[in-house]
């Protein structure tokens, strides 16, 4: 079946780590998202990429960095620079046309300890 | 540049009432416009969108959504509340007109079905 998938479904880090969280999609879609979610915050935009090899920088990009280096592949990491990352990270993808709906993966927990 | 506010963080409803949960939107240009549900420690999942044409928008699990041009609205509505709809609901817009842009957000409503 196609879709997104995220992983790890959990994750803890120590502060002061670097953490990479993984999000593939097999739907053929070109354009990959990465949000963060916070209670009562709704869905924030981290990065965003449109073509493989390029991306640009989202709302809340500080302490984060991606790569597109493969259609179907879009990791983001959380650095050491990120003040408050535990959160819940959520990856979604897009076909062309902004009159499309993104699809979304299941998050990643992180959590700092 | 686009923008969505969704009135109330938190409705609560008994089982088999109306359900209504609102959204406006800000928009340069004329806007698409989505619905999203999510469970908890779940990703979001799409109930329903608006692009062109009819604007009463049917979509699953017996929601639908009204695009008001003249009142920036697109409130989704359900005529009976189900247990099973006590989730978080987000409206989205999307940003430009052209190519790949993000969906901006809302910051969700949280809907809860009282027995």
């Amino acid at each position: 079946d196609g879709g997104i998938t995220q992983s790890p479904k959990y994750l803890f880090r120590k502060e002061g780590q670097n953490v990479t969280l993984s999000c593939e999609q097999n739907l053929n879609h070109d354009a990959m998202y990465w949000y963060r979610q916070d209670p009562g915050q709704g869905l924030r935009l981290i990065y965003y990429s449109q073509i493989v090899n390029d991306f640009q920088k989202g709302d809340i990009a500080e302490g984060y960095s991606v790569s597109r280096e493969k259609k179907e592949s879009f990791p983001l990491t959380v650095t050491s620079a990120q003040k408050n990352p535990t959160a819940f990270y959520l990856c979604a993808s897009r076909h062309r046309g902004s009159n499309t709906e993104a699809f979304f993966g299941q998050g990643t927990r992180l959590t700092v300890v | 540049a686009q923008s969505v506010t969704q009135l109330g963080s938190h409705v609560s409803v008994s089982e088999g009432a109306l359900v209504l949960l609102r959204c406006n939107y800000s928009s340069s240009v004329p806007p698409y416009l989505f619905w999203y549900v999510q469970y908890p420690n779940q990703g979001l999942q799409l109930l329903l969108k608006y692009t062109t044409g009819a604007t009463l928008v049917k979509g699953i699990n017996g929601f639908e959504a009204e695009f008001k041009k003249s009142e920036t609205s697109f409130h989704l509505t359900k005529p009976s509340a189900h247990m099973s709809d006590a989730a978080e609901y987000f409206c989205a817009v999307s940003k430009g007109n052209s190519g790949n842009t993000p969906l901006v957000f809302g910051k969700g409503t949280r809907l809860s079905v009282i027995a």
